[in-house]
């Protein structure tokens, strides 16, 4: 089946400071990947998407390349700000889970003043 | 337009007690999702409607979970009676068009539900 592995948080970076968060996956077939981001209070958004191998999604200055050999979806940005603060989920969609979503368990990014 | 609104934000009840969480889909949305994220794990898939109708409901835990959709418009999920386990934030999601709009969901806020 499906699944998604997603780095362990809490991250704590100071602004500025450039972010990671490791996501591989496991999957049947060409899978669409995905980031998305849930702020404070709110519900989760999409925030970026790859549907190919060796696309690159990108958003607010956030990247990710979908990498198939490596089956890894990497987030990242160069600089983060305090508004960035936020838990992040990658996640999957295959042709034959019907585009129900399959989620990793999420990460939660603290950036400090 | 208005997004998935999903109600309560939050709610507290004792194990056993009955629950019924309640999610708006954006006018016009036919599919309507429910996930779940329990103990900061990842957000399982629970099922799927298209209009009224159930198309997957394979990521239901047990029985004791009921969800409706009336009439094709909004969905309640029902947890009856709840278990300290069922604690979580369960999001409820909507998309038009199921073939075009890949990972295109609009979700809900999430209701947090805490069983004591």
């Amino acid at each position: 089946g499906n699944s998604v592995t997603q780095m362990e948080g809490p991250v704590t970076l100071s602004e500025e400071a450039f972010l990671t968060i490791n996501c591989t996956y496991t999957a049947t077939g060409y899978p669409s990947l995905f980031w998305y981001v849930q702020y404070p209070g709110e519900g989760l958004q999409l925030l970026l998407k790859a549907t190919k191998a060796d696309d690159k999604g990108s958003n607010k200055g956030f990247e990710a390349t979908y990498r198939k050999e490596t089956t890894s979806f990497h987030l990242e940005k160069g600089s983060v700000q305090v508004s960035d603060s936020a838990v992040y989920f990658c996640a999957l969609s295959s042709l034959g889970s019907a585009r129900q979503l399959t989620f990793g368990s999420g990460t939660q990014l603290t950036v400090l003043p | 337009e208005a997004g998935v609104t999903q109600f309560p934000s939050h709610s507290v009840i004792e194990k056993g007690q009955t629950v019924t969480l309640r999610c708006d889909p954006i006018s016009g949305h036919d599919n309507l999702y429910w996930y779940r994220r329990v103990m900061g794990k990842e957000i399982k898939f629970l099922l799927h409607f298209v209009k009224e109708s159930k198309q997957d409901e394979s990521g239901m835990p047990n029985n004791r979970f009921l969800a409706e959709r009336t009439g094709g418009t909004y969905s309640t999920l029902k947890v009856q009676p709840a278990e300290l386990e069922d604690s979580g934030v369960y999001f409820c999601a909507s998309s038009q068009d199921l073939i075009r709009r890949v990972g295109g969901y609009t979700f809900g806020s999430g209701t947090r539900l805490t069983v004591v």
